[in-house]
């Protein structure tokens, strides 16, 4: 059975602060991986979408990476801002689960000023 | 204004009661996928529908119903069997082609009394 897992759960920083957030998953052959943004109560929102022939991605102050072989990807943020404070979720489409993505369980990420 | 709407935002349900919430999309998309969110479960598929008046289960459909009669709309029924519904359910859409990302709505958040 695909997994995700993503540590660690809950992480605080100061504003400025670049941070790495992780994903690591059991199972290599995927079609993509997404990373999204979720706000308390509020639906998700794509930040960036890795296809399995891609290494990384860049949008903004995100980079994320895919490294299919050890099974990981980070979620890099660059000069932390408080508006930055949610929960990120990493995302797998793998290629014997159908259409449907499987989810980690999130990092909450908290950004003081 | 593209985009995916669920409704109502809040749902108040008596033990015993069916309620429906509305999944609609104006994006085109062929597939549409209902998501139950627990805290610290992360998210999980209930069902997903790849075409019109098609649709599969997903890893925790018990207790769940679903339709497509139409391609912008995929409601989904809490039926009184499912015996935990509190929850916060979202909904997704996608072209349904390999690598394509999901979209996904605001959300809906029910509670049993």
């Amino acid at each position: 059975k695909q997994e995700v897992t993503q540590i660690p759960a809950a992480l605080s920083v100061p504003e400025g602060e670049n941070l790495v957030l992780n994903c690591s998953f059991t199972d290599s052959a995927i079609y993509n991986l997404q990373w999204f943004r979720q706000d308390p109560g509020k639906g998700l929102t794509s930040l960036l979408l890795i296809q399995s022939s891609q290494r990384e991605q860049t949008s903004g102050r995100l980079n994320a990476s895919l490294d299919k072989s050890s099974g990981r990807s980070t979620l890099y943020i660059a000069a932390s801002q408080p508006g930055d404070s949610a929960t990120y979720l990493c995302a797998l489409l793998f290629l014997q689960a159908g259409t449907a993505l499987i989810f980690g369980k999130g990092t909450t990420l908290s950004v003081s000023s | 204004d593209g985009g995916i709407t669920q409704s109502p935002k809040y749902l108040f349900r008596k033990e015993g009661q069916n309620v429906t919430l509305s999944c609609e999309q104006n994006l085109n998309h062929d597939a549409m996928y209902w998501y139950r969110q627990d805290p610290g479960q992360g998210l999980r598929l209930i069902y997903y529908s790849q075409i019109v008046n098609d649709f599969q289960k997903g890893d925790i459909a018990e207790g769940y119903s679903v339709s497509r009669e139409k391609k912008e709309s995929f409601p989904l029924t809490v039926t009184s069997a499912q015996k935990n519904p509190t929850a916060f359910y979202l909904c997704a859409s996608s072209m349904d082609r390999e690598g394509d990302t999901q979209y996904f709505g605001p959300g809906t958040r029910l509670t049993v009394l």
